[in-house]
């Protein structure tokens, strides 16, 4: 099965820099997603990772290792837009879904 | 556009009275899913179809049916809401030939059961 692990709460301030970590156990890897939700709205995309480093898009970059289990999402330049859940999600293995952790509510400050 | 729609949005009714939320989707996706999410407990799977046919459960799928006789309509149906299943439900479709499994997801449904 899958197990996936992040924080509950960050708060950061607005133009930083803010890291979300997700730690992950998987019988069978097929990458790592993670979403932005923000409050009582649908998930939507932000990225994939397959292979092992930094995948930058934007103000936003994903990290992967697939040896430590580990990723993590870095938001730079942070906006008071950014305010969301942050949701890290693992394909079940021989299953068409998603297995999403918990999820990460970031607070963005003045 | 490009969209996963669900009906209705917002929905309050009483134990044991059937009901059904309807989700569709344009985009020819052959894989569809539902998702209920919990405050505290993320977003989980019920139901999720890989193609017309073709269903199987997900992690909570008790007290929950599905049906897939169209490839572009999933609904989920409630035969005997309860209290516990009061939730924001949510849809999600997304195509084997994506390659990155990349769902798209529907607005949500919030079902109140009272």
């Amino acid at each position: 099965g899958q197990n996936i692990d992040q924080p509950t709460e960050m708060t950061a301030t607005e133009g930083a820099i803010v890291q979300i970590n997700c730690t992950y156990q998987t019988s069978g890897f097929n990458g790592l997603f993670w979403y932005q939700q923000h409050a009582g709205e649908a998930p939507t995309f932000l990225s994939y990772n397959v292979l092992d480093g930094l995948e930058e898009k934007g103000r936003f970059s994903s990290f992967l290792s697939r040896s430590k289990g580990y990723s993590y999402l870095l938001l730079k330049e942070l906006q008071m837009k950014d305010s969301a859940s942050y949701l890290c999600a693992v394909p079940g293995t021989g299953r068409r879904a998603l297995t999403f952790g918990s999820g990460t509510r970031l607070q963005v400050q003045p | 556009e490009a969209q996963v729609t669900q009906n209705p949005r917002y929905l309050i009714t009483v134990t044991g009275k059937k009901l059904t939320v309807t989700c569709s989707q344009n985009m020819n996706h052959e894989y569809m899913s539902w998702y209920r999410q919990d405050p505290g407990l993320g977003l989980r799977q019920i139901y999720y179809s890989m193609n017309v046919e073709v269903t199987d459960k997900g992690d909570v799928p008790e007290g929950y049916k599905v049906s897939r006789k169209e490839k572009r309509n999933f609904p989920l149906i409630l035969e005997s809401p309860s209290p516990n299943q009061t939730s924001l439900y949510f849809c999600a479709s997304s195509s084997p030939g994506q390659g990155a499994l990349e769902q798209y997801f529907g607005p949500g449904t919030r079902l109140t059961v009272t």
